[in-house]
């Protein structure tokens, strides 16, 4: 299958600062990113919804100047989690789908392998 | 709306045993669901589709659209298949959503 590449996978920063993670699709292009954040225990709560070279929709009670997706290119998506506070400290986890080369069919999501975000 | 419910947050079951994980879901239009998993320190991956009508790994769901449910199923677990287990649901927009998730243990 496609792959897709996050990062950082872990990152500390302090409260009031702000993290940029990146989601990257390697070896196909993705014409819709999504992102998801995941509470210990529980399931993927989808966040956004990014088409390249528009803007983000978001999903009902996530603040869009708290959580600034880009996606300037099909192959990158960005999440800058701004002014992060503690209560933002989670992992995130982002997925692509796309047209994916030598692969016929229905498009699939491939996934990230997440970032452990902390906020102390 | 698109609503995904897997009723079992915890599945045990002793290897040989036939392994059955609950999904129900709520959406207006036509679904396509899916089941993922992710194995211990890994991401997650696509298991199966409900319109490849495939066997993976032993496991097959079948859509039941008058019972809104889209079950996972194996005959003979194997310990290899301890895992935590996502029944989705894509809808509009191409979003997929997930349901709580159920873990799997297989013992030995």
């Amino acid at each position: 299958g496609a792959v897709v590449s996050q990062h950082p996978s872990r990152v500390i920063c302090k409260s009031g600062t702000s993290v940029k993670i990146e989601c990257r699709s390697l070896d196909f292009q993705a014409t819709t990113m999504f992102w998801y954040r995941q509470f210990p225990k529980q399931s993927l709560m989808l966040m956004a919804t990014s088409n390249e070279g528009s803007k983000a929709t978001y999903e009902q009670g996530v603040e869009k100047d708290k959580f600034l997706i880009n996606h300037a290119s099909l192959t990158l998506s960005t999440l800058t989690v701004t002014s992060a506070h503690p209560e933002d400290s989670s992992f995130y986890i982002c997925s692509a789908t796309g047209q994916v080369p030598n692969q016929s069919g229905n498009t699939e999501a491939f996934f990230g392998q997440g970032t452990r975000l902390t906020v102390v | 709306a698109q609503r995904v419910t897997q009723p079992e947050k915890l599945l045990s079951v002793f290897k040989g045993a036939p392994v059955e994980l609950k999904c129900n879901y709520s959406y207006s239009g036509s679904p396509e669901l899916f089941w993922y998993v992710q194995y211990s320190r890994q991401r997650l991956q696509l298991l199966l589709r409900h319109i490849s009508r495939e066997s993976i790994k032993g496991f097959t769901a079948d859509l039941n659209k008058g019972e809104t449910s889209f079950h996972l199923k194996k005959p003979f677990a194997q310990e290899e298949d301890s895992a935590m287990y996502y029944c989705a649901l894509r809808g509009g927009a191409q979003k997929l959503v997930f349901g709580q998730g159920t873990r799997l243990t297989i013992n030995p």
